[in-house]
């Protein structure tokens, strides 16, 4: 069955550094959208991207994050420069044309020190 | 501002009786409504769906009823099973918008035998 996959599962970094979260969303997928999850709180949409451009975002999705598709399978969200409250589990989701149901990956675990 | 909202932080059910996961939500532009059950460590994974010209939707042990007038709609899963104990999350959109899911702070099912 068709995935979404997401590296790293973990990644521990120092303030100030810049992230890279990398996503494969399912291959037939046009939407591609990233959330965020602090630990013991409720998912939160931070942005949405669809034919190479941001759709939408939140507020939570200020200067330090950017997203890109370098290429025709890869999808990335970049923090420019970590801070501690960025710690959180990053997930990343598609979905189809023709359905709302979004699909998650596993999620990327960041803890920035 | 909690547009989509689940007031049982955790629920405990018996192996087999019927468990009944309940989500409010305050914007009336919402038209499609999810629910998603994630484990620890795991992205969220797609349950059920029901689009707003419908009042119930069912498929299998779970079934989705919708309250439109009350903002209401609520998960049953019918009998439960020990592997039904996860976190699950009720989410909303609006066909206007369908950027993007709003999640609600989710509820913790545990099933015991």
């Amino acid at each position: 069955e068709p995935e979404v996959t997401q590296t790293p599962s973990h990644q521990v970094t120092q303030m100030g550094q810049e992230v890279i979260l990398r996503c494969v969303p399912i291959s037939n997928h046009l939407y591609f959208y990233w959330y965020r999850q602090i630990l013991g709180q409720k998912v939160e949409f931070l942005v949405s991207f669809y034919n190479n451009e941001i759709s939408e975002k939140s507020e939570i999705f200020d200067d330090q994050f950017s997203v890109e598709r370098p290429d025709g399978s890869n999808f990335t969200l970049k923090i420019r420069s970590t801070k501690l409250e960025d710690s959180a589990m990053y997930f990343c989701a598609s979905r189809g044309r023709s359905t709302g149901e979004l699909f998650f990956g596993e999620g990327s675990r960041l803890t920035v020190l | 501002d909690q547009q989509v909202k689940q007031n049982s932080p955790s629920l405990s059910v018996q192996e087999g009786r019927i468990s009944i996961l309940n989500c409010d939500y305050t914007n009336s532009m919402f038209d499609y409504f999810l629910w998603y059950k994630k484990y620890p460590a795991e992205g969220p994974t797609f349950l059920i769906s029901i689009s707003s010209i419908k009042d119930k939707n069912e498929d299998g042990r779970f079934t989705v009823f919708l309250n439109k007038s009350a903002k209401h709609l609520s998960l049953h899963i019918v009998p439960s099973q020990p592997g039904d104990s996860a976190v699950y999350f009720c989410a909303a959109s609006s066909t206007y918008n369908t950027d993007k899911l709003i999640f609600g702070t989710g509820t913790r099912l545990q099933v015991f035998p």
